[in-house]
């Protein structure tokens, strides 16, 4: 069956230090999408990628990095520049714009 | 860009009662989307809305769209306690041109049903 896949569930970082959240998806989707949430808040956008070796900055993309080496995969680095990582992070696909799929999400906690 | 702004943020209602969440947004989309999501959850596709005055339901849910308004609704018809949850709507501008799909969050309706 096809879908995304995010890895891990749960991440814990300290102070300073970078951490990377792997997306994966095998639906032949070609855009691809980083969004963080906040309790009480909506989805924001971070990164989005609609071709390999493409992307274009969010809404809040400063403290974080993409790559889109490969049509399946979208990892998101946060780095130490991102003051207050703690969130819920999703990944998300879609196929022309269309037919979105989320994956389960990754909740980072900084200790 | 688009705006979409729900209301309200924050629903409490007794089970056997009907709301309307509303969803409005600022310019043109194409088509509207609605998602559940529980705590700690992903988001789950409930409707998507593609043309004006189009109407789905699914259960004790339904959900309209007025293109000429910018207005989305989700009605709850004789609530129960397994739809408490957080309801979303989500649209993109009809010109998606360099925006490349991107969706457009409303900040949420945070829905508890009591007995």
């Amino acid at each position: 069956d096809g879908g995304i896949t995010q890895s891990p569930k749960y991440l814990f970082r300290k102070e300073g230090q970078n951490v990377t959240l792997s997306c994966e998806q095998n639906l032949n989707h070609d855009a691809m999408y980083w969004y963080r949430q906040d309790p009480g808040q909506g989805l924001r956008l971070i990164y989005y990628s609609q071709i390999v070796n493409d992307f274009q900055k969010g809404d809040i993309a400063e403290g974080y990095s993409v790559s889109r080496e490969k049509k399946e995969s979208f990892p998101l680095t946060v780095t130490s520049a991102q003051k207050n990582p703690t969130a819920f992070y999703l990944c998300a696909s879609s196929k022309l714009g269309r037919f979105y799929t989320f994956g389960s999400g990754t909740r980072l906690t900084v200790v | 860009e688009l705006k979409v702004e729900q209301n309200p943020l924050f629903l409490s209602m007794q089970e056997g009662k009907n709301y309307t969440i509303y969803c409005n947004y600022s310019t043109t989309s194409d088509r509207l989307y609605w998602y559940r999501q529980d705590p700690g959850k992903s988001l789950e596709s409930l409707f998507v809305l593609l043309s004006n005055g189009a109407v789905k339901q699914e259960g004790r849910l339904m959900a309209s769209l007025d293109t000429k308004a910018r207005l989305s609704t989700l009605h709850i018809t004789a609530a129960v306690h397994d739809l408490s949850a957080t309801y979303f709507c989500a649209g993109h501008p009809a010109d998606r041109g360099s925006t490349l799909g991107r969706l457009y969050f409303g900040r949420g309706t945070q829905l508890t049903v009591w007995p």
